[in-house]
């Protein structure tokens, strides 16, 4: 069974920083792109990053670009969100995603995980 | 950088076939996904390549795509069927491709 499980999340000062973590099993971790997707409270989806399995594609919105990076360790088994310079409007849960094999170009999310809050206030 | 917009919401009564349109340009070119999302979980695939569904979703969940409309068709809606609906692209000559519709409410009567 896939699972991803996402922790770090917390409240946090604006100006500051957090690491979201999200620890995959249940699948071969190594040969899947992920994704990062937050949701801020009462608002609809917003895609924040993607890397490819082999970290050699990275993608980021435009709103988060120049503060967060997205990482991932293949022998660890997880995906990471490092995120500086949060403001108010990061303020969101923040999903871990795969992208699934069979849509294509791997471009949809098959799996998620329940998210992480990460409440951005002084 | 690209745009999916979809109605805020939609109402349907029980055994009612419920539609959900996501506009953007030239999107019958791109294959486009669906979710569901119920309050306090996270979103789940419902439709993927405009109208594949994966394993375990009721075929009563179809999809189409054509010209600058893709649409989510729910038929025979049920109680449960009551979500938020998301539909996604991967623009892959953007430098930043995820994209997600603005959502819709569907509620059941």
């Amino acid at each position: 069974e896939v699972q991803l499980v996402e922790s770090g999340g917390g409240l946090v000062k604006p100006g500051g920083s957090l690491r979201l973590s999200c620890a995959a099993s249940g699948f071969t971790f190594s040969s899947y792109s992920m994704n990062w997707v937050r949701q801020a409270p009462g608002k609809g989806l917003e895609w924040v990053s993607s890397i490819s399995s082999s970290s050699s594609y990275i993608y980021y919105a435009d709103s988060v670009k120049g503060r967060f990076t997205i990482s991932r360790d293949n022998a660890k088994n997880s995906l990471y969100l490092q995120m500086n310079s949060l403001r108010a409007e990061d303020t969101a849960v923040y999903y871990c995603a795969r992208a699934s094999l069979g849509c294509s170009g791997g471009s949809c999310y098959s799996d998620w995980g329940q998210g992480t809050l990460v409440t951005v206030s002084s | 950088s690209y745009v999916l917009t979809q109605p805020p919401s939609v109402s349907v009564a029980p055994g009612q076939t419920a539609r959900i349109t996501c506009g953007g340009n030239n999107i019958g070119s791109k294959s486009v996904h669906w979710y569901q999302q119920k309050p306090g979980q996270a979103p789940v695939l419902v439709v993927y390549d405009d109208s594949d569904r994966p394993s375990g979703i009721p075929e009563r969940f179809s999809g189409s795509n054509s010209g600058n409309t893709a649409t989510l068709t729910i038929s025979r809606v049920e109680a449960g069927d009551e979500a938020d609906y998301y539909c996604q692209v991967w623009d892959s000559s953007s430098d930043h491709p995820g994209v997600f519709g603005t959502g819709t409410k569907v509620t059941v009567l």
